[in-house]
């Protein structure tokens, strides 16, 4: 089975636009959760979709937004893009909700310049 | 507030040598723990899940330990290879309707020759 894929890797945008990144879960699952990876932070979780829906959201401003298609495949957005914004975007896929079976995708590398 | 801890936040080991990492949490009310291992600029990979019954558990030359009592577990790592060089992260679920990850800030390992 092919793994968690992630579009693009790298990605470098200036101050104020926006950016939108995306997650093809592995095939078959169907919860894919969003996360935020700084030096500073750590992981930081952004939030969760199941069957399309938005099951669980972290604390991040409204700029981060997210959708999942019925192929299970996920897009996450954030607008007005501010310096801090720079981070590593990791996106994780589950069979169910239960979060125990969680694979990670390689990332999104994104500098805010 | 569920809280994930980890010590020390880096360290350098000589290639051959044993190291143990640190996992203290508050995470309640518990339902198991990860270790993943991650390498630079490349998502986490699982490495251990340990559950409440659970004491020990290896990968290879990868060894956790989880005492649910104190709430703490360790991450031992034998006869370290150059390879093992990354950042080892615990992550720790909890049952609240949906399973909740908290993570700890990880440490970086960098196994010299």
């Amino acid at each position: 089975k092919a793994g968690v894929t992630q579009t693009p890797r790298y990605l470098i945008k200036t101050r104020g636009q926006q950016v939108t990144l995306s997650c093809s879960p592995i095939s078959g699952h169907r919860s894919v959760s969003w996360y935020q990876q700084t030096p500073g932070q750590g992981l930081q979780f952004l939030f969760e979709y199941f069957s399309e829906t938005q099951r669980n959201k972290g604390n991040f401003p409204g700029r981060f937004s997210g959708r999942q298609f019925s192929n299970s495949r996920s897009e996450m957005n954030v607008s007005t893009l501010e310096l801090g914004d720079s981070a590593l975007y990791l996106c994780a896929s589950s069979p169910s909700r239960d979060v125990d079976e969680q694979y990670f995708g390689p990332g999104t590398r994104l500098t805010v310049t | 507030k569920n809280q994930v801890e980890q010590s020390p936040q880096s360290l350098i080991i000589l290639e051959g040598k044993n190291c143990t990492l640190q996992c203290n949490y508050t995470v309640s009310p518990f339902s198991n723990l990860r270790w993943y291992k991650q390498d630079t600029g490349r998502g986490p990979v699982s490495l251990t899940i340990m559950t409440f019954s659970e004491n020990t558990k290896s990968n290879g030359r990868y060894t956790a330990t989880l005492d649910a009592d104190t709430k703490q577990s360790s991450l031992h790592i034998t006869a370290s290879q150059l390879s093992d060089s990354a950042s080892y992260i615990c992550v720790v679920s909890a049952k609240v309707g949906g399973d909740k990850l908290s993570f700890g800030a990880g440490t970086t390992v960098t196994v010299r020759a």
